[in-house]
């Protein structure tokens, strides 16, 4: 079984629409991150949590929310589904394995949102 | 604002060949080093990190760092088609754990 789940794999929905992403892992990692990744921008980071108390946003998070319901579960949420938020989304973790991957981090399998 | 920057490519090379990906970054405190490696529609796997400044090799990779300039490298060697992929370099910060990517180089290896 793969260690990062993301759930749904692909989803379509509508402009004012909210929908959440799951994530779930079972590495065991304390940080968990969400990402965008949109065709010539790179990864940008939406947020992140470094415990189940520990929540801060990224470079763009706006229109973004999230929720670490347990160590293995972070959720994203878009309130309000505008088509500029059309693009393929990463969870990730990383934690400390052993010395020389500290900082690695771990990606799920993505999720395509297209909002129409 | 902390920086990574790699030329987009495509860099296309032929089958049995040396594939070399640069990235520069702008943070001099930076001290954690990382290639990534993304097939079309998949999510990156890491593939090489690097620490120190020289080379690092694993199998046909080889990672080469120059804290000094500010840049490291990867090195494919004998490159194969499916090397063919977007290579993402990420940079961190020692203790930071939030790492800043490039918006990485699409590799194409053709037979």
């Amino acid at each position: 079984d793969a260690d990062v789940t993301q759930t749904p794999r692909n989803r379509i929905t509508k402009t004012g629409k909210r929908i959440m992403l799951e994530c779930s892992q079972t590495k065991g990692h304390d940080r968990m991150y969400w990402y965008r990744q949109d065709p010539g921008l790179g990864l940008r980071l939406i947020y992140y949590s470094f415990d189940v108390k520990d929540i801060n946003k990224g470079e763009i998070s706006d229109g973004y929310s999230v929720s670490r319901q347990a160590q293995a579960k972070f959720s994203l949420s878009l309130e309000s589904a505008i088509p500029n938020q059309t693009a393929l989304y990463f969870c990730a973790t990383s934690g400390e394995e052993r010395e020389g991957l500290r900082e690695t981090q771990y990606f799920g399998p993505g999720t395509r949102l297209l909002v129409l | 604002q902390k920086e990574v920057e790699q030329n987009s490519g495509p860099l296309s090379v032929p089958e049995g060949a040396i594939a070399s990906l640069n990235c520069t970054y702008s943070d001099r405190g930076s001290q954690s080093f990382f290639w990534y490696r993304q097939y079309s529609g998949k999510s990156p796997e890491l593939i090489m990190f690097i620490y120190s400044n020289g080379d690092k090799e694993d199998g046909r990779f080889t990672a080469q760092l120059n804290k000094a300039s500010q840049y490291v490298s990867l090195l494919i060697r004998d490159s194969q088609p499916s090397d063919s992929a977007t290579y993402l370099c990420a940079v961190s910060s020692g203790g930071s754990y939030i790492p800043t990517f490039g918006r990485g180089t699409s590799l194409i290896v053709h037979p």
